[in-house]
């Protein structure tokens, strides 16, 4: 069975600083790791996918994720924070439709 | 373009009550989902339609929640006689096959199900 594990309810972080969410997975066969983004109110935004290829994927608002098959991990990461990156924000792997979802990780960016 | 609309964004039913819930997916988009979001839970799957195949309906929590597919198109999900435990978000995602696979779900804005 496919599971997606996010360690951290809750991610703060200050404005400027690097930042890191959290994800590990398990899965038969090859793993197809997503991230998505969910604001207040409002739909989930797909980030960024990996299929395969690179170990760092890149996707949008400036977000990059790093698949690392050894530690089975596919961990979220941005360079610079902004307060507006502050979010709900899942991990979710498929080996086949549909997705399954991590429980979430609030990141909280401080100005 | 259009993304996914959902509808009502809120509803508030009495225990007990049947409730519809609908999913516009994207124009095009063979593929749709409905999800369920619980507070303080992560996303869990309910059913899965993909163009004229079986729905794949091995998430649905019980035999009273059902979701039909009309022409492709236009979804809807009805839950029966409800309970407070079906409180949540319910959240519609459609996706394309075109281009490589895996295919990254769009998601709509989800109707928030309170029952009182």
């Amino acid at each position: 069975a496919q599971s997606v594990a996010q360690p951290e309810d809750q991610v703060n972080v200050a404005e400027g600083n690097p930042l890191t969410v959290k994800c590990t997975y398990s899965v038969s066969g090859n793993p197809y790791l997503f991230w998505y983004v969910q604001y207040p109110n409002r739909g989930l935004q797909f980030l960024l996918k990996y299929i395969t290829g690179d170990n760092l994927v890149k996707g949008s608002y400036g977000f990059e994720a790093e698949f690392n098959k050894s530690q089975t991990s596919f961990h979220l990461k941005k360079p610079s924070a902004l307060v507006s990156d502050s979010a709900l924000y899942f991990c979710a792997v498929s080996g086949n439709t549909p997705l399954v979802f991590g429980k979430g990780t609030r990141l909280s960016v401080i100005a | 373009g259009a993304g996914v609309s959902q509808s009502p964004s809120n509803k508030v039913t009495e225990k007990g009550k049947d409730v519809e819930l609908r999913c516009d997916p994207i124009s095009g988009h063979t593929a749709l989902y409905w999800y369920r979001q619980s507070l303080g839970q992560g996303l869990e799957f309910l059913i899965y339609f993909q163009g004229n195949s079986a729905p794949d309906k091995s998430g649905l929590p019980s035999d009273r929640f059902s979701a039909e597919r009309t022409g492709g198109s236009v979804s809807t999900l009805t839950i029966q006689r409800t309970q407070q435990e079906d409180s949540a978000v319910y959240l519609c995602a459609s996706s394309s096959k075109r281009g490589t696979g895996p295919y990254e779900q769009y998601f709509g804005p989800g109707t928030r199900l309170t029952v009182t």
